[in-house]
């Protein structure tokens, strides 16, 4: 089925671990997202991709870094991992005009212990 | 920046009954996205809005473009089980480089059967 696809769905790391979540669309979108979800909190944007080969930081950027691998991959790396990054990341694509709207991944749930 | 206020914060419901639910900004936005998110799974979007006063249904979904610009509304008739999760608005944050969307922190809506 066409839509963003999330792995893992799931990961337990230990503090210190490194880890990188990938995210792949087949929809031919040109613009990539990497959202965190917490409880109250809504959705945080961590990093963006406007086009392949640009990233930007969003608004929750620190101790996260990401790389735009081709049109369709973008990934999320944790390179030093805390226990405040336990969350559910969820990476997204749309076109260039944000006002259609994205289209989800089913998301990563990470516990950091 | 931009913000989304969105309310009620939760609700608990009887099946059968209508829910109304709404989004605020202090500053107008162009265009208003609704979305629901399953348990467990990544938010879809339900409705997208993109006229001041337009009124736009998706079966037993209706939301409404707010005249000030400053607000949207979304209400679910007779609603079901299977409307459970959590209901989020979205509108494009122009403050950034290219209108990423920048969500509320979301309604969650509970059905008792």
């Amino acid at each position: 089925n066409a839509g963003v696809t999330q792995t893992p769905k799931f990961q337990v790391l230990k503090t210190g671990q490194s880890m990188t979540l990938q995210c792949a669309q087949d929809m031919n979108h040109n613009s990539m997202y990497w959202y965190r979800q917490d409880p109250g909190m809504g959705l945080r944007l961590i990093y963006y991709s406007a086009s392949e080969g640009t990233t930007d930081k969003g608004e929750v950027p620190n101790g996260y870094n990401v790389s735009r691998l081709n049109k369709r991959e973008f990934s999320l790396r944790l390179e030093s991992a805390a226990p405040s990054q336990t969350s559910v990341y969820f990476c997204a694509s749309s076109e260039v005009q944000a006002n259609y709207g994205y289209t989800f991944g089913s998301g990563t749930r990470l516990t950091v212990v | 920046g931009q913000q989304l206020n969105q309310s009620p914060q939760s609700m608990f419901i009887q099946e059968g009954e209508d829910v109304s639910m709404n989004c605020t900004s202090s500053s107008i936005f162009n265009t208003w996205l609704w979305y629901k998110q399953d348990p467990g799974e990544g938010p879809v979007l339900l409705i997208a809005l993109y006229k001041a006063g337009e009124l736009t249904s998706n079966g037993r979904l209706t939301a409404q473009f707010g005249i000030t610009r400053k607000d949207s509304f979304l209400n679910i008739s007779a609603s079901i089980p299977s409307d459970v999760g959590i209901y989020f608005c979205a509108g494009p944050n122009y403050g950034g480089s290219q209108g990423n969307l920048i969500f509320g922190k979301g309604t969650k809506l509970s059905v008792k059967p």
